[in-house]
């Protein structure tokens, strides 16, 4: 596609269910990235896949927290039993190569744990 | 881990002022990268920096890299209003190669 597609654009929840949340990258990127961004606050690393290589999962707050990419394009970032802490909006990124020339990155996901 | 810091957090201007952002890094850095983020919106990218002490324009956005590459800057000459959003910085390097590490922003306010 023409740009980063992230699906739903709002999540509400209640506390302890789960939630799945996608991303679409652009279309040849190899390079896909999940940040969490809370209300006023920078961009918290979560997790990076690059092309086949095993993911960098080292920015995953807990256990509860897993990502997955299929067939080297769509991404879906799934967190278990919920929490109010999770509360935040979750960007997705693509680029070209490691990063080098520059993220694009989709619209979010407003999740709200209620 | 490698660490990215900005300042200031917040910065109030009179459109026609110039701004001024600041990034510093606890470790040397591959290239760094600047991003603005409208209010309700999602990180634009902006530039990125690769050399030592190298300095990119865009019409009225100068952008400098330290010599060390542990330091940038973002100066913006005569504010508009359309200025107004978050700047991040955004750095690669050392152990966090590949991923960006981001300062928290600085959130810019024109006042017209």
């Amino acid at each position: 596609g023409a740009g980063v597609s992230q699906s739903p654009s709002n999540k509400v929840t209640e506390k302890g269910k789960d939630v799945e949340l996608r991303c679409d990258p652009i279309s040849g990127h190899t390079a896909l990235y999940w940040y969490r961004q809370s209300l006023g606050q920078g961009l918290e690393f979560l997790i990076y896949f690059q092309g086949n290589s095993a993911p960098d999962k080292s920015g995953l707050p807990s256990d509860r927290f897993s990502a997955e990419r299929t067939g080297g394009s769509v991404s879906t970032l799934t967190i278990q039993r919920t929490q109010q802490e999770d509360s935040a909006v979750y960007l997705c990124a693509s680029s070209p190569r490691g990063g080098l020339l520059g993220y694009t990155f989709g619209s979010g996901t407003r999740l709200t744990v209620v | 881990g490698q660490q990215v810091m900005q300042i200031p957090q917040y910065q109030h201007v009179q459109e026609g002022e110039d701004f001024t952002t600041y990034c510093n890094s606890s470790t040397t850095l591959s290239n760094i990268q600047w991003y603005k983020q409208r209010p309700g919106g999602h990180p634009v990218f902006l530039i990125q920096l690769v050399k030592s002490g190298e300095v990119k324009k865009q019409k009225r956005l100068t952008f400098q890299f330290g010599e060390a590459k542990k330091n940038s800057s973002l100066h913006i000459t005569a504010t508009q209003t359309t200025d107004v959003g978050t700047y991040f910085c955004a750095g690669t390097g050392g152990t966090s190669y590949g991923k960006l590490t981001f300062g928290q922003g600085t959130i810019l306010t024109v006042h017209p």
